[in-house]
Parts: C-alpha cells; sequence; structure tokens
C-alpha cells in the first residue's frame, strides 16, 4: 500500500464553520506534512509531524490548528478561515526524518478547500 | 538557505519528440536529494525521478532521465518519445538529506508542460 488518503476531496464552508480534513497512510512513514497549493504555484509547507511529534510549523496562522493522533492520521482543524485560504490542501507523508529515510515524499491527492 | 530556481514558466513538445526541463538550485550542503515532481490537472503530485546527489550517476526511470551537474547545481529532465499523460505542471524540488536537518521538500516554481498530438 502506497497511498495517501485524503478526505474529504472538496470542501465548501463559511467563515465561521468549524471542519476538519483527515490524511491517513499505512506506509509506516514517520513523517507526515501538511501543504497549502494556490492554483499554478508550488506547495507551500504549513506543518510537519515527525514521530507524532510537531516539528515544523511555519508561521501558520491559528485558525489552522494541525493534530496527530498516532502515526497514521493527521487532521488540520480549520476554524474562522478567510475567502484567501481557499486553496488544494495536500497531506504528504515521508519515511522520516532526513537521513532516516529514502528522501521523498508521498502525497495524497489533495483536499480542494473553497471558503465562502 | 536552499533554494531551487525554474525559469521557465511554460514549454511545449510534439508528441514523440524529446523535451528537456530545466532545474538548478542554491545550496551550501554536501548531502541532498533532487526530485522531480509530477502534478497533472487531476492534482496528484506523483514523482517521477529523484537523486541522490552523492550519486554521480544519473537516475533514469524508463522514458525520464535526469542531468545532475553537482558542481554547476543543475538538475535537469528529460522527457523521452513525449505523450499526451506527459501533460502536467512538474516541480523541481531538494531535500536536505544532513543529520538534524529538517524535513521540508523545497519547491521550485513549476513549469507547465504541454503535449502537441
Amino acid at each position: 500500500d502506497t497511498e495517501v488518503t485524503q478526505t474529504p476531496k472538496h470542501l465548501v464552508m463559511g467563515m465561521t464553520n468549524k471542519k476538519s480534513l483527515k490524511c491517513e497512510q499505512h506506509m509506516g512513514h514517520r513523517a507526515m506534512y501538511w501543504y497549502k497549493q494556490k492554483a499554478k504555484k508550488p506547495p507551500e509547507l504549513m506543518f510537519v509531524y515527525s514521530y507524532e511529534k510537531l516539528s515544523i510549523n511555519e508561521s501558520v496562522p491559528s485558525r489552522f490548528s494541525p493534530e496527530c493522533p498516532n502515526s497514521s492520521l493527521l487532521n488540520l482543524h480549520l476554524h474562522a478561515l478567510q475567502p484567501e485560504d481557499s486553496a488544494l490542501y495536500l497531506c504528504a507523508s515521508s519515511q522520516g526524518p532526513a537521513r532516516s529515510s529514502a528522501g521523498e515524499l508521498f502525497f495524497g491527492e489533495g483536499s480542494r478547500l473553497t471558503v465562502l | 538557505a536552499q533554494t531551487v530556481t525554474q525559469s521557465q514558466p511554460e514549454m511545449s513538445v510534439q508528441e514523440a519528440e524529446t523535451v528537456t526541463l530545466s532545474c538548478t538550485y542554491d545550496t551550501s550542503e554536501s548531502d541532498y536529494y533532487l526530485f522531480w515532481y509530477k502534478q497533472p490537472p487531476s492534482r496528484q503530485m506523483i514523482l517521477v525521478i529523484r537523486q541522490e546527489a552523492y550519486k554521480q550517476q544519473n537516475a533514469t526511470e524508463n522514458r525520464f532521465s535526469v542531468n545532475f551537474q553537482k558542481a554547476a547545481k543543475s538538475f535537469s529532465l528529460k522527457i523521452s518519445d513525449s505523450q499526451l499523460g506527459d501533460a502536467a505542471m512538474y516541480f523541481c524540488a531538494y531535500r536536505s538529506d544532513l543529520p538534524g536537518a529538517n524535513s521540508k521538500l523545497t519547491f521550485g516554481k513549476g513549469i507547465t508542460l504541454s503535449v502537441r498530438p
């Protein structure tokens, strides 16, 4: 199984809503990532979890709240978002941090978020 | 900090022809990985090819090969016998392999490749 599964594929929410994006992998990877991607742009790193601990937070606004319940799951909780937060949110995983992995990140198909 | 530069925003190739996508990077590190990822309109980011910096031999994967010039910090992707399914956005990416380095993948801006039938 070499898949990273993201749900939902599409999400429309109002600025006062609370929603969550979910990501799951069963490759035994110990590092998981959230990226935000605008159209025709490269992905921008938001968060990195390494061995279920938050290791990188790229100064993301607090309206985005990550959670890693276990080594296979990664959530992104959304609250009071702004229309400019509309984007494709990509989850990825890798075997581990640098030096313990084969290097590449495996990506999910993404969750397309629209904030009204 | 590491940077990855893809200076061509768009390229076009005739089906069955060969195309080369350019990428340069800047780093002071000696141990790292380089990748080419493909993102079709279906949006999933798919790994095309990877290169470990310590390997002198250029990586190849079927119709895809790289020209890795470590001293020049250049990492171009050659697609041979282009197919319609190769049409996508291609991202060059860098990842440190040093102990204690963070795990982030640094992307270039990407290049949109179109394939003409």
